[in-house]
């Protein structure tokens, strides 16, 4: 069955330091993957999108995330967080028909 | 700026009452989703619509949970009867599908309390 695992439930990293949030699917053909951030009481965010071509790509708000196939994997990075990157960030796979669901979160919070 | 509006932003009602949650998708798009989130299940995909008509529905309680879309601009879900354990945030999101899976663009949510 398909699924999209978040191992990580809650990450804290100081403001300036890089982030990387993990994120592994389960399907069995081409992936449409997506990442996405909540921002308390608010609805979600796109950040970015993999549908195909350069596995390498970029989002909003200077993040990026890195597909790979051999490890099934789409990991979400940034260089240099900031205090405002607080939320939870949802890893996401677009399956046919367009059906599309969302690994469990992971929080991040952000040391001054 | 296109949005998803979603309405009512909160909802409380007593157990046993009818609960309506309306969407207006963005204009043009030709799906829409229904989710709901808690903290136990996280986000979960209730039902989705293609050009109005439902493509999955299977993870919504049949016996207490109906969705629809009346018209292109709006999308409603119902629970009748509501139980305490149906508290949670709904979030509808629509997007345009063409060919390929599409992108969600989301609401701000409703978030339901039933005592």
């Amino acid at each position: 069955a398909q699924s999209v695992t978040q191992p990580d439930i809650h990450i804290t990293v100081s403001e300036g330091a890089s982030l990387e949030l993990r994120c592994n699917y389960s399907y069995g053909a081409t992936p449409y993957l997506f990442w996405y951030v909540q921002s308390p009481g608010q609805g979600l965010q796109l950040l970015l999108k993999y549908f195909s071509g350069d596995t390498l790509v970029q989002g909003i708000k200077g993040f990026e995330a890195e597909f790979k196939r051999s490890q099934s994997s789409f990991n979400l990075r940034k260089p240099s967080v900031h205090w405002s990157d607080a939320a939870e960030y949802f890893c996401a796979v677009g399956l046919p028909a367009s059906k599309i669901i969302f690994g469990s979160g992971t929080r991040l919070s952000i040391r001054p | 700026d296109a949005r998803v509006t979603q309405t009512p932003r909160h909802k409380v009602t007593e157990m046993g009452q009818e609960v309506t949650m309306r969407c207006q998708p963005i204009l043009g798009h030709n799906t829409v989703f229904w989710y709901r989130q808690t903290m136990m299940q996280g986000l979960e995909l209730l039902a989705y619509f293609r050009n109005r008509a439902p493509l999955d529905d299977s993870g919504m309680p049949k016996d207490r949970f109906s969705a629809e879309m009346p018209d292109a601009t709006l999308a409603t879900l119902k629970i009748q009867p509501s139980e305490p354990r149906d508290s949670a945030v709904y979030f509808c999101a629509s997007g345009l599908t063409q060919g390929r899976p599409t992108e969600a663009f989301f609401g701000q949510g409703t978030r339901l309390t039933v005592v």
